[in-house]
């Protein structure tokens, strides 16, 4: 079985602060590990994937991830947050098929 | 990268009705497609996973008599979604498959499609 956890579901954060949106996995064998954004009434955007090689993965937009295999867990973050990065975020695993966290909605206050 | 389109974007039906949405890959030829279902503010929950040529397969609880899925092409995928009920009312998204390299694969998303059943 294949699942991801969300744990948090809002993050609010002051523009320019560093911005964390936090995920759990489990997975039997090697995870592939996606994060997505959506921003309202659309679609999901692609913002980075693990799936071999360097722990610290870079995507779009300025957001990063760290793969933590003893933690499993896969922590999106940003150094510094803006206001249009309020939206929708989801921490998704692929072992045959994409499953999805809960989701996070993040808070960008200016 | 390659680009999902789905239409209509938004949709209005009287309850009853039927309704059908498009899900094209644009660039790309893709074997297989994926359509989702997402309530407010909530996860994408998967519906069905639909191979071109080939019945769909659905996830336990999607009723396949009315949510219909064809995959007539490699570049289109439809669902219908037959006498429809206002509990229908939902952001529906498909998503398609465009392979990289070997078996490595991207999943891409369309932009979603707003059903309201009145």
């Amino acid at each position: 079985a294949q699942s991801v956890a969300q744990p948090e579901d809002q993050v609010n954060v002051a523009e320019g602060n560093p911005l964390t949106v936090k995920c759990t996995y489990s997975v039997s064998g090697n995870p592939y590990l996606f994060w997505y954004v959506q921003y309202p009434n659309r679609g999901l955007q692609f913002l980075l994937k693990y799936i071999t090689g360097d722990n610290l993965v870079k995507g779009s937009y300025g957001f990063e991830a760290e793969f933590n295999k003893s933690q499993t867990s896969f922590h999106l973050k940003k150094p510094s947050a803006l206001v249009s990065d309020s939206a929708l975020y989801f921490c998704a695993v692929r072992y045959y098929k994409l499953s999805f966290g809960a989701g996070t909605t993040v808070t960008v206050r200016a | 990268g390659a680009v999902v389109s789905q239409h209509p974007s938004r949709v209005i039906c009287k309850s009853g009705t039927s309704v059908k949405i498009e899900c094209r890959s644009l660039d790309f030829q893709a074997t297989t497609m994926f359509w989702y279902r997402q309530f407010p503010k909530q996860s994408l929950m998967l519906m069905a996973t639909s191979n071109e040529g080939s019945k769909a397969t659905y996830e336990q609880g999607v009723e396949k008599d009315k949510f219909l899925i064809n995959h007539a092409s490699l570049t289109l995928s439809t669902l219908t979604v037959t006498s429809a009920h206002p509990e229908d009312s939902s952001f529906y998204i498909c998503s398609a498959i465009a392979p990289t390299s070997g078996s490595s694969y991207e999943q891409y998303f369309g932009p979603g499609t707003r059903l309201t059943v009145t």
